[in-house]
């Protein structure tokens, strides 16, 4: 059975600070993605990873993938107040198959 | 343009009755998609849509769970004998799916509360 495991699932952080979300994933798939949910809110799709060694970055954060050890980063550099929400990774091994970690709850502090 | 549209945007309902939600998908989207979420918990896979089909209907929870799709938009999912354990956030999601990367975009959300 397909399992994604996020790490940490909840994360403290001062503003300014950096930290990395890790994602985990058990079987093969070449497509993975990270979304951003604030509170009472939708998800909103921040990366789309599709091959071994993309890496994509948007202000902020910054995803990377490695097919090889099922592993994905999503990196925060100079983390700011407005960064605080959930982040989940997903893995699609199929079109109709997506699977979704547990999501990491960060909160970024002044 | 428009996005994923869902309603009702909450509902609130009794033990034991019979509930219908709603899924507009972005206009052209072959693919669409439903999952669950619980209080403070992740995304649960109900059931994928391409066209009016559902290749695989495992993901659904019960047999009291259903879901269709019409004229390759609209999508309803029904929930008969409503539990309690069935309060959740159901979301509702579409894609082009048209090439690799399968992006899908997500309404607000439908969040019900079964009394």
């Amino acid at each position: 059975e397909l399992k994604v495991e996020q790490n940490p699932l909840f994360l403290s952080m001062q503003e300014g600070k950096n930290y990395t979300i890790y994602c985990n994933y058990s079987t093969t798939s070449d497509r993975l993605y990270w979304y951003r949910q604030d509170p009472g809110k939708s998800l909103e799709s921040l990366f789309v990873l599709l091959s071994n060694g993309a890496v994509k970055q948007e202000g902020r954060l910054m995803a990377s993938l490695d097919t090889k050890a099922r592993l994905s980063t999503l990196h925060i550099t100079a983390a700011v107040h407005d960064l605080s929400a959930t982040y989940f990774c997903a893995v699609a091994p199929d079109v109709d198959d997506m699977r979704f970690g547990a999501g990491t709850r960060l909160t970024v502090k002044p | 343009g428009a996005g994923v549209s869902q309603s009702p945007s909450n509902k609130v309902t009794e033990k034991g009755k019979d509930v219908e939600l709603r899924c507009d998908p972005i206009s052209g989207h072959t693919a669409l998609y439903w999952y669950r979420q619980s209080l403070g918990q992740g995304l649960e896979f109900l059931i994928y849509f391409q066209g009016n089909s559902a290749p695989d209907k495992s993901g659904l929870p019960s047999d009291r769970f259903s879901a269709e799709r019409t004229g390759g938009s609209v999508s309803t999912l029904t929930i008969q004998r409503t539990q309690q354990e069935d309060s959740a956030v159901y979301l509702c999601a579409s894609s082009a799916n048209l090439g690799v990367d399968n992006e899908q975009f997500f309404g607000p959300g439908t969040r019900l509360t079964v009394l």
